[in-house]
């Protein structure tokens, strides 16, 4: 199992300002993901975190408005920039383990108000 | 276009019945299913998967259900308690490229009853 430490847990921003999200793994891990989840509804991605290459986004999603960093197997950050209203979320980072590399485990989110 | 849906967005049940969430899914490429519970304030937790060379899968109070020719996936809770109450997603992936896609059903929410 991995253990993955999510930072800030919440936080309340200006609209036009950015928030940076941490996620940590406490082992080396393959696969690293960003989601958004309104409250009450199912997980969107939104990116895929490569390390050492550019993120794989979804439609929708692009670089300018949720640049990604990993720098490592165990380390990945999400920005949301110039935030307005509409990007009040939860933001949730996930790990994939082999063989399907698909999501295994969840940080516990960062629930983000822009007022 | 791809989807997975939940035939129930909310289940209530007594404590110590049985409880069976169900799912479809719409794309016959799929060859793993995953069962995820997300309680109040936290991230989904991986319960249990299946892939598409079974039909069932049993874990501790829980079992997975796999009928590819309806493509319709099930979990069921054996003896449910209190602790179980969350909302219940099930995902189908399938290869997409050099990567595997996962698509999300929408979310059953299961509440126990004492």
């Amino acid at each position: 199992s991995a253990v993955i430490s999510q930072k800030p847990s919440r936080d309340i921003c200006q609209r036009g300002t950015s928030l940076t999200i941490q996620c940590q793994v406490d082992s080396q891990v393959t696969m690293m993901f960003w989601y958004r989840q309104q409250p009450g509804q199912s997980l969107t991605l939104i990116a895929t975190a490569n390390q050492g290459s550019e993120a794989t986004y979804e439609s929708g999603f692009v670089i300018d408005k949720f640049p990604i960093s990993r720098p490592n197997l165990t380390f990945s950050t999400l920005t949301v920039s110039n935030m307005s209203p509409e990007d009040s979320s939860i933001y949730l980072c996930s790990v994939g383990n082999r063989p399907e590399n698909t999501e295994a485990f969840f940080g516990q989110g960062t629930r983000l108000t822009v007022v | 276009g791809e989807s997975v849906g939940l035939h129930l967005p909310t289940l209530s049940v007594q404590e110590g019945d049985n409880s069976i969430i169900n799912c479809a899914y719409s794309n016959s490429a799929s060859d793993y299913f995953i069962w995820y519970k997300q309680e109040s304030g936290k991230g989904p937790q991986f319960i249990i998967d299946i892939r598409s060379n079974m039909d069932k899968r049993q874990g501790q109070r829980v079992t997975v259900l796999l009928n590819k020719t309806v493509k319709h996936l099930s979990l069921q809770i054996a003896a449910t308690q209190p602790g179980d109450s969350a909302v219940y997603f099930c995902a189908e992936s399938h290869n997409a490229g050099n990567n595997r896609k996962l698509i999300w059903g929408l979310g059953t929410s299961l509440a126990v009853n004492p």
